[in-house]
Order: C-alpha cells, then structure tokens, then sequence
C-alpha cells in the first residue's frame, strides 16, 4: 500500500502564481486533512473533510481553498500565492467512525518567493 | 475552538534518562489523544494514544497519562536512547470529533 501520496514534493512559486496540491490516499479512509508545517509553530490545520461531500474551514484557511474530489482525493488549492505560505504541507488522513490515528503524506515543501 | 499547549519546546537528556512532555487543552469536549514523533526531513508518525475513558496507557518504555479534570496529558520516555531524539507533538481532537488540533512541538535531543 502506498498510504498517503502528495505532489509535489517540492515547489518554488512566485508571489501572486497560482497552484494546486495534489493528495491521494489508498486505505478507503473517510477523513481526510491539510496541516502547514512552519519552525516553531507545530503542525496548523488548514481545512479538511470528515468524509466525502464535506469540507470544513480549520486553524488558518485564509488564502486557501479545498476539493474533496472524491474518497481518495483532497486538493488544495493556492489561488494567489504569498510569501507567508512558505511552508510544508502535509496531508493526512483518517477512519471516520471514531477519531483515529492520521496517517500522513511525505510532505510539499513551498517556497514562494 | 480548541487550543493546545505543549511544553517544554525543547528538552535534553542523557542517555538513560526520562523525558515528560506535557499538553494541556482547552476543549473539555476533546475525546482522543494522540502523540506523534516526527524525525528529521520525515512525516509525522504515531507513537502512542489514548482515549477519554483510560487514565493512563504504556507501551514499553512510552506511557502516556491523561487528566480530565485538569485538562492535561503527558508523555513520558523512559530509558531514553539516542534514537528517541526527534520533534514530538501532541493533539487534540476538536469538539466535533473530526479533526486533529496539534501543539507546537517538543525537540528532545537525547546525548550519549
């Protein structure tokens, strides 16, 4: 099993581009969820979804945006990139039926500039 | 909504020694309680949880104790071993059940 996939692994954006990052996971998880990563700051949630359908605002959703395209995958999406989302993203995911322990993705690392 | 705190930020020891983590949450709906060990340039993993219902869970030299009253659960470490260094963060579920709140991070640097 792959797990939790993200791509891509690295990227460098100019202020103001665009992009979006893609998540995928293959163990037919329910929830799934964006963190930021930033020193000193632990992991902040971003949004996620508590299952197919559904998504839900977390600690620092501005800026961003989400897709729940379908079980396996969740997007997120950075309409106009600023410098203070330099960071690394992770997505996670998890069982819904009672809240479980988050697997997570091997991480973005963003850079803009 | 719910807030973690989590103390110390950094923490070192010698080899051998115990290490405590301790979070305190604001939430009093929170019912699960995680602990993650991230290494260097790695993901997030779990190493150890527990739920509202139990007080205090061990697995081998990791335990964690949780006080509901309070609203503090700790992590503690025994025998610590160079390969135990790494960033360690605890989380709360959000009042809803749905999410992971994380708190800032331990480093603990363990020397030999």
């Amino acid at each position: 099993n792959a797990g939790v996939t993200q791509t891509p692994k690295f990227q460098v954006l100019k202020t103001g581009q665009s992009m979006t990052l893609q998540c995928a996971q293959d163990m037919n998880h329910n929830s799934m969820y964006w963190y930021r990563q930033d020193p000193g700051m632990g992991l902040r949630l971003i949004y996620y979804s508590a299952s197919e359908g559904t998504t839900d605002k977390g600690e620092v959703p501005n800026g961003y945006n989400v897709s729940r395209l379908n079980k396996r995958e969740f997007s997120l999406r950075l309409e106009s990139a600023a410098p203070s989302q330099t960071s690394v993203y992770f997505c996670a995911s998890s069982t819904r039926q009672v809240l479980s322990e988050a697997f997570f993705g091997q991480g973005t690392r963003l850079t803009v500039v | 909504g719910e807030n973690v705190e989590q103390h110390p930020s950094t923490l070192s020891v010698q080899e051998g020694d115990s290490a405590v983590i301790k979070c305190t949450y604001s939430d009093s709906a929170s019912n699960y309680f995680p602990w993650y060990k991230q290494e260097l340039g790695k993901r997030p993993q779990l190493i150890i949880d527990i739920r509202s219902n139990v007080g205090e869970k061990k697995d081998q030299r990791i335990a964690v104790t949780l006080n509901k009253t309070a609203k503090h659960f700790s992590l503690h470490i025994t025998e610590t071993q160079p390969e135990d260094s790494a960033v360690y963060f605890c989380a709360a579920s959000n009042q809803a059940g749905t999410a992971l709140i994380f708190g800032k991070g331990t480093t603990l640097s363990v020397s030999s």
